[in-house]
């Protein structure tokens, strides 16, 4: 299957401060990217879906100014959480699709945000 | 009521057991069925993507879909300890659309 990379794995800020995770396709042109979030033992919840040079289109709930999306190239979406606070600890996962990715969508390994 | 539910479990089985995961979906527009298998803080991973009704096989791995009940099916033959994860159903109504998840299950397979 195809590969989407996240950077960075995890990352651990304060309280305050803004955070990017970047999502890349590494072999084929994500045209779409979604972002989701999971928090512990519970499934995925869709925040936003991203094509590529357009905006985001947010989830009911999903404050935009606070989650900030851009999916700038066929290859590259980032995700930064601004003024991140203790209740946006979370893991964050992006899954792109394709015409060339045969109906599927491939999901990234994720990133682990913990905000003191 | 969920659009897609998905029993939570923990189910534990034996190592060599059949195991069978099962979703219900409201959706009659959802013709794309996914099963995901989730290793503790690890990125989904796809194990089987099916379109409209019917089986599909891969391995040790069985997916059905029924769409005239709204109930899609995992079966996981010879389970293995290395089996043990969350498996999360996935439905979408088009391809390259939004996908609507299951709550997952837990799985664990002990030697």
């Amino acid at each position: 299957g195809a590969v989407v990379s996240q950077h960075p794995s995890w990352v651990i800020c304060k309280s305050g401060t803004s955070v990017k995770i970047e999502c890349r396709s590494l072999d084929f042109q994500a045209t779409t990217m979604f972002w989701y979030r999971q928090f512990p033992k519970q499934s995925l919840m869709l925040m936003a879906t991203s094509n590529e040079g357009s905006k985001a289109t947010y989830e009911q709930g999903v404050e935009k100014d606070k989650f900030l999306i851009n999916h700038a190239s066929l290859t590259l979406s980032t995700l930064t959480v601004t003024s991140a606070h203790p209740e946006d600890s979370s893991f964050y996962i992006c899954s792109a699709w394709g015409p060339s990715s045969y109906n599927e969508q491939f999901f990234g390994p994720g990133t682990r945000l913990t905000v003191l | 009521q969920k659009e897609v539910e998905q029993d939570p479990g923990p189910l534990s089985v034996p190592e060599g057991a059949i195991v069978s995961l099962n979703c219900t979906y409201s959706n009659s527009a959802f013709q794309y069925f996914m099963w995901y298998r989730q290793y503790s803080r690890k990125g989904p991973e796809l194990l089987m993507y099916t379109y409209s009704s019917g089986n599909k096989e891969d391995g040790r791995f069985t997916a059905q879909v029924d769409k005239s009940s709204k109930y899609i099916s995992l079966f996981i033959r010879d389970s293995q300890p290395s089996d043990s994860a969350t498996y999360l159903c996935a439905m979408s109504d088009n391809a390259g659309n939004m996908l609507t998840f299951g709550g997952g299950t837990r799985l664990m397979v002990k030697p």
